[in-house]
């Protein structure tokens, strides 16, 4: 069936580092593809998406590529500040249902 | 300001007592959903809703209604609470299936 999977937390990074946060997926078909980050006692925040193979979807200095060819949605940003720090979420948008399907979330911690 | 109220942020309740949770958006989306988060198992899809009376099962729809007689409201309806629905608790609504979810800030509820 479809899935997401991430890898396991937490990140830890020192701030101005580069990040790197991997996301697989299984589906039939081609979902949209979601980022979505959580900051401590708050609800899902929509970060990014793809809903195309090749599209890049960008916001606040984090991007991601669907790659249709690994089934990858990996999320990227250059250069991390204290203020990232929150649990990200990858996700797929089933077309056929109003499903989405959520990995387990992978907990980023940036120190100064 | 565009957003997904739920009603309330914290709930303690005793097994067997009916409660209800509010969900209300203020962007006339169509698409409305409830999750809950389980740290682990990330967010699973209770119900979800298309439209005005369309609703239908997700992933973990044991235990708990729904109902959609308005575009804008989407409660959750625990009938007889067991402790294993302990869970943090999310009401997301959408434009349509590409566009990403809003999700609210989330209702914490234990049931002892």
């Amino acid at each position: 069936g479809n899935s997401v999977t991430q890898m396991e937390g937490p990140v830890t990074l020192s701030e101005e580092a580069f990040l790197t946060i991997n996301c697989t997926y299984t589906a039939t078909g081609y979902p949209s593809l979601f980022w979505y980050v959580q900051y401590p006692g708050e609800g899902l925040q929509l970060l990014l998406k793809a809903t195309k193979a090749d599209d890049k979807g960008s916001n606040k200095g984090f991007e991601a590529t669907y790659r249709k060819e690994t089934t990858s949605f990996h999320l990227e940003k250059g250069s991390v500040q204290v203020s990232d720090s929150a649990v990200y979420f990858c996700a797929q948008g089933r077309r056929d249902t109003d499903k989405l399907i959520f990995g387990t979330g992978t907990r980023l911690q940036v120190f100064p | 300001e565009a957003q997904v109220t739920q009603n309330p942020r914290y709930l303690i309740t005793v097994t067997g007592k009916k409660l209800t949770v509010t969900c209300s958006q203020n962007m006339n989306h169509e698409y409305m959903s409830w999750y809950r988060q389980d740290p682990g198992l990330g967010l699973r899809q209770i119900y979800y809703s298309m439209n005005v009376e369309v609703t239908d099962k997700g992933d973990v729809p044991e235990g708990y209604k729904v109902s959609r007689k308005e575009k804008r409201n989407f409660p959750l309806i625990l009938e007889s609470p067991s402790p294993n629905q302990t869970s943090l608790y999310f009401c997301a609504s959408s434009r349509d299936r590409d566009y990403g979810y809003t999700f609210g800030s989330g209702t914490r509820l234990t049931v002892v």
